[in-house]
């Protein structure tokens, strides 16, 4: 069966600081990746999307970027934190073929910025 | 216009109560529709997926109205476990992979 990882689970960090956060599938190859953000009490917003490695779509423009190094790797990062960048950064993965495009999230990272 | 509009809730309904959430999105062109349930401080987890001729799961049932392009979830025998954030989720690959969330529409199920 399929899963997906997320770390770290929380994080502080200062203003200003840079930002890496991992994300991994297991069991399914070449499947479409997606980090959404999800800001307090709001909806989740969409922000990178991979259909390959080295391929990555940006929804929203920001101070964020995204890379795929590997089939089932995908991070995010930033080299400088903002206040705004707060927020709960949840990874997913749907499968490529099928056509039914659901999407299986991780646990998420809870992204304090002071 | 939203693309993805939910009703803002929140719902408060008792144990065994009969629960109607609604959803309407703007992309006639969109090809998917899912519902999922977010916990608090938890990710979201795909409820169902919601067929054209629409679709049941025990005491869940989904609906997809094309022309009127909306959906909806009904909850049947409300359980005090239900409550949580319900979320409609439209898909669309038209001009690019396009996935768009609900705000969200939050149920308590009281005792």
């Amino acid at each position: 069966s399929q899963t997906i990882h997320q770390w770290p689970a929380t994080l502080v960090q200062p203003v200003g600081s840079p930002l890496s956060l991992e994300c991994t599938v297991e069991g399914t190859s070449n499947p479409n990746l997606y980090w959404y953000r999800q800001a307090a009490g709001r909806g989740l917003q969409l922000l990178f999307y991979s259909v390959g490695i080295g391929q990555i779509s940006s929804e929203v423009p920001q101070n964020l970027s995204a890379s795929r190094p590997q089939d089932r790797q995908f991070i995010l990062s930033s080299k400088k934190l903002l206040l705004s960048d707060s927020g709960f950064y949840l990874c997913a993965w749907s499968p490529i073929s099928g056509g039914g495009y659901e999407q299986f999230f991780g646990p998420g990272t809870r992204l304090t910025v002071l | 216009r939203k693309e993805v509009e939910q009703d803002p809730g929140p719902f408060n309904v008792p144990e065994g109560a009969t629960v109607a959430f609604n959803c309407t999105y703007s992309n006639s062109a969109s090809q998917s529709f899912f519902w999922y349930r977010q916990d608090c401080r938890k990710e979201p987890k795909l409820l169902m997926s919601v067929y054209s001729s629409g679709n049941e799961d025990g005491r869940f049932t989904a609906q997809l109205n094309r022309a009127s392009q909306y959906i909806s979830l009904l909850i049947r025998d409300s359980k005090l476990s239900d409550s949580a954030t319900y979320l409609c989720v439209v898909f669309s690959n038209t001009g690019g992979f396009k996935t768009i969330f609900g705000a969200g529409t939050r149920l308590f199920v009281k005792a």
